[in-house]
């Protein structure tokens, strides 16, 4: 399995947009990338995956360069809502296709302030 | 959407008591249920896999006889954590992938908070 590394932390404000980096240099050509989120005393919630280029949702969205050995998750606007862990995963046909584990990786805690 | 039940949502118990566990797929039928621990401000770690029918698959340095998993209907999948001790506190946390529908993907329950004292 691919090993992803994101910061460990981050900061910002109400209003924002956050932009989160997951580098995965060993990423294979049938790993997709998907991205959970966490509140504390909570399971992972599924925000968003893909393979390249853009991805949209009514959440975020997530860019893939064309060499795919990294990835961002932008939230636009952030809240203090927003405030959680973030997980990038790789996996081969991702989240929706296979039936292999998920492998979750240290995370990125997010803390949006006033 | 897919709904994942787990519980209870917090158990306290005494060291050498066994807890179960419970994680049920509401609104689909799953196959596979997965379980993890996570500690304070750690990552979720994978313990096993549950497999409806069949004996779970247990990852590396995770003892099979301290966590005994059952995997009994699609719908049900149960951790018993035997004799209890306090290093066992954590939280345990199980995801289940819909095998009717799988670009649902996987859903998490919203886990259970262990204290052994």
């Amino acid at each position: 399995l691919a090993k992803t590394t994101q910061p460990i932390s981050m900061d910002s404000y109400e209003g924002q947009e956050v932009n989160i980096t997951c580098s995965h240099n060993n990423i294979a050509t049938n790993d997709y990338i998907t991205w959970y989120q966490q509140f504390p005393s909570q399971g992972p919630r599924f925000i968003i995956q893909g393979y390249k280029t853009k991805v949209t949702n009514e959440v975020a969205s997530l860019f893939i360069p064309a060499d795919r050995k990294s990835s961002t998750l932008s939230l636009p606007r952030v809240s203090l809502s927003d405030t959680a862990v973030y997980y990038c995963l790789v996996a081969p046909g991702g989240v929706t296709g296979g039936g292999n584990k998920l492998t979750f990786g240290t995370g990125t805690q997010l803390k949006v302030e006033l | 959407g897919a709904v994942v039940s787990q519980h209870p949502s917090r158990v306290i118990c005494k060291s050498g008591t066994s807890v179960k566990i419970e994680c049920r797929s509401l609104d689909f039928q799953a196959t596979t249920m997965f379980w993890y621990r996570q500690f304070p401000k750690k990552s979720l770690m994978l313990m096993a896999t549950s497999n409806e029918g069949s004996k779970a698959t247990y990852e590396q340095g995770v003892e099979k006889d301290k966590f005994l998993i059952n995997h009994a209907s699609l719908t049900l999948s149960t951790l018993t954590v035997t004799s209890a001790h306090p290093e066992d506190s954590s939280f345990y946390i199980c995801s289940a992938r819909d095998r009717v529908q799988p670009n649902y993907g996987y859903t998490f329950g919203s886990g259970t908070r262990l204290t052994v004292v």
